[in-house]
């Protein structure tokens, strides 16, 4: 089966750097997304990792680490925009057709 | 512009009266699929949809129905809605051609059954 693992909330400052953790045990997955989601609005997609390694977006990079079963977003230069809930998902194997959301990370930024 | 649209955006009603919202997506995506979101539990799929006549149970089917006559629709139907029915839904839909499953969500639909 699957389980995903993430922070309930974190606070960060602006212009900061914060780390959201994404922890999963599954019997295996095809890849790895992140999702923001503002208060209100529709889950966008930030990234997917399909390999071990960090994968660099402009002020947001995403890395998966399969042989520890853990992810992590990370978010520079903080901005106040980014205060959002974040997604963790997996694709299981073989599965292309499903997503499997943790419960997402709330992330408050302060000024 | 590109994009996933659902009707109603909220709806208030009553247990047992039947209804149906809508979705349609204009990027000639095959796949697409319904989440409800509920506090502390995230985003769980209900039904999901391969191609046209093609639809298949995700997490949480029970007391929900979909169809997919048309590729761009893709509608959730609640026969005898009930108080536990109440969330935020979401509609999907996903191209099949990039290798992973980026999906694209409607603005979602605020759904009370008193």
């Amino acid at each position: 089966g699957q389980n995903i693992d993430q922070p309930t909330e974190m606070t960060a400052t602006e212009g900061a750097i914060v780390q959201i953790n994404c922890t999963y045990q599954t019997s295996g997955f095809n890849g790895l997304f992140w999702y923001q989601q503002h208060a209100g609005e529709a889950p966008t997609f930030l990234s997917y990792n399909v390999l071990d390694g960090l994968e660099e977006k402009g002020r947001f990079s995403s890395f998966l680490s399969r042989s520890k079963g853990y992810s992590y977003l990370l978010l520079k230069e903080l901005q106040m925009k980014d205060s959002a809930s974040y997604l963790c998902a997996v694709n299981p194997m073989n599965r292309d057709d499903k997503i499997i959301f943790g419960k997402g990370t709330r992330l408050h930024i302060l000024p | 512009e590109a994009q996933v649209t659902q009707n109603p955006r909220y709806l208030i009603t009553v247990t047992g009266k039947k209804l149906t919202v809508t979705c349609s997506q204009n990027m000639n995506h095959e796949y697409m699929s319904w989440y409800r979101q509920d506090p502390g539990l995230g985003l769980r799929q209900i039904y999901y949809s391969m191609n046209v006549e093609v639809t298949d149970k995700g997490d949480v089917p029970e007391g929900y129905k979909v169809s997919r006559k048309e590729k761009r629709n893709f509608p959730l139907i609640l026969e005898s809605p009930s108080p536990n029915q109440t969330s935020l839904y979401f509609c999907a839909s996903s191209p099949r051609d990039r290798g992973y499953n980026e999906q694209f969500f409607g603005p979602g639909t605020r759904l009370t059954v008193l």
